[in-house]
């Protein structure tokens, strides 16, 4: 079992260039879920899938972000016209149903200059 | 909504020394309190977890003990080692699936 995998793990883009993140979870998972790490804010939760369905993008920032599971093995998460504020650590997590342990990949730490 | 504060950002102690670092949660649900901890360049990883009042949860040396009257979940040490250095967040599950985080807190054991 090698865990969430999140690629890449490192991504520079320019103001105003678009970034796209891989998650592939667990296999046999069906929640999904993303988050962002910073150090002022800490772990924010930003969107969850169950069977790949979205379930709850509250977290989302509404005009840029956007987030897809087109399969069981992998979800993207997407951000258009990055901002320096969008830099971040971006963490998939999966579980087996939402409600039991959830796993965390080692995250996507995206700077945009 | 949710809510977990942990009010310490940075907690420095020498090694063999003990910890306890502060955790308390608001939910209008009945809580579920885990307890992550993250090494540098590590994903963060589930150390403990509890959803019963006034039950003592221990794994690899730390504790914990989900306290509702005081909505509580400090984590404890009762001596830290090298390794212990890293984040650790508090997080809550208010009655489904997600979790809601503290900021983290940072320990750095000293020799």
């Amino acid at each position: 079992n090698a865990g969430v995998i999140q690629t890449p793990r490192h991504k520079v883009t320019g103001k105003g260039q678009e970034a796209t993140l891989w998650c592939e979870p667990i296999s046999g998972h069906s929640a999904v879920f993303w988050y962002r790490q910073t150090i002022v804010q800490g772990l924010e939760f930003l969107t969850y899938f169950r069977n790949q369905a979205p379930i709850d993008d509250s977290g989302m920032p509404k005009e840029r972000f956007s987030a897809q599971m087109p399969n069981q093995s992998h979800s993207t998460l997407k951000i258009q016209s990055t901002q320096p504020q969008d830099s971040a650590v971006y963490l998939c997590a999966s579980s087996f149903q939402g409600n039991t342990e959830v796993f965390f990949g080692k995250g996507t730490r995206l700077t945009v200059v | 909504g949710d809510s977990v504060t942990q009010t310490e950002g940075l907690v420095t102690l020498t090694k063999g020394l003990p910890v306890m670092l502060n955790c308390t949660y608001q939910t209008t649900y009945s809580p579920f309190l885990f307890w992550y901890v993250q090494h540098l360049n590590e994903a963060p990883k589930l150390l403990l977890k509890s959803s019963t009042d006034n039950k003592r949860t221990e794994h690899q040396g730390f504790y914990a003990t989900l306290h509702k009257s005081s909505s509580s979940f400090h984590l404890q040490k009762s001596s830290v080692q090298l390794s212990d250095s890293a984040l650790y967040f508090c997080a809550l599950s208010g009655g489904g699936y997600k979790l809601t985080f503290g900021t983290g807190t940072s320990l750095l054991v000293d020799p």
